[in-house]
């Protein structure tokens, strides 16, 4: 049954750099059929697609964070990884990790979220 | 990129059908057929309910159906049930460059 898991720290100083890992179990992320995306929900808002990567390691951001986001796989340990530099009190929110389905482009698969503040 | 347009509130009471409306652009909506929505209740992650407009995966129940007219495509809760209650997002494939764009969020509410 595939599964997925971020981890990272759940506070992060401002100005300072969020690195997030999303861990998959029960498929391979190098699989050409699906790719693989970080979404986030700030308390109380809606969610926010953050970015999407393909096994190919081609890359698609939203363009209001596209200056600080970055998004890579590591095939051999099957995860990818998110990094979010320049963070502000804005960037607070529970990040999730999915995996889309190349012909439907929907996300099917749903990491539980991990909190991460944005905080001195 | 901007987020798709989606009413803030929808409420119904049980049995009865209630539909959320996502109003998007050209560029994303009205260009292509990979419209989804996901609902999350409090404290959970998002879960896909209807994928490319209409489709449903397999386990989501036949009282959600999805359409889209032009720029706008719609959600459709019927024989709405204690259980729907939830907060639902629409979302876009927006084409090579934006590529994924989501909606506000409605919440529905059970009466």
């Amino acid at each position: 049954q595939l599964q997925l898991q971020e981890s990272g720290p759940g506070l992060v100083k401002p100005s300072e750099t969020l690195s997030l890992t999303c861990t998959v179990s029960g498929a391979s992320i190098s699989s050409s059929t699906y790719y693989w995306g970080w979404i986030r929900q700030p308390p109380g808002k809606g969610l926010e697609w953050i970015g999407s990567i393909f096994y190919s390691g081609s890359t698609h951001y939203n363009p209001s964070l596209k200056n600080r986001v970055s998004i890579s796989l590591d095939t051999s340990r099957n995860y990818f990884s998110l990094i979010l530099s320049s963070v502000t009190a804005a960037d607070t929110a529970v990040y999730y990790c999915a995996r889309g389905g190349f012909y439907y482009y929907a996300l099917d698969v749903w990491g539980q979220g991990t909190t991460v503040t944005v905080s001195s | 990129q901007s987020a798709l347009t989606q009413p803030a509130s929808v409420s119904g009471s049980p049995g009865q059908s209630i539909t959320i409306s996502c109003t998007g652009a050209s560029s994303d909506v009205g260009s292509y057929k990979f419209v989804s929505w996901y609902q999350q209740h409090p404290g959970k992650a998002p879960k896909v309910m209807i994928y490319e407009v209409s489709e449903r995966p397999s386990g989501v129940s036949n009282r959600f159906s999805g359409s889209k007219s032009g720029n706008t495509a719609s959600l459709t809760i019927s024989g709405l049930q204690a259980e729907d209650e939830a907060d639902y997002y629409c979302c876009s494939y927006a084409g090579s460059g934006t590529f994924s764009v989501f909606g506000g969020g409605t919440k529905v509410t059970v009466l």
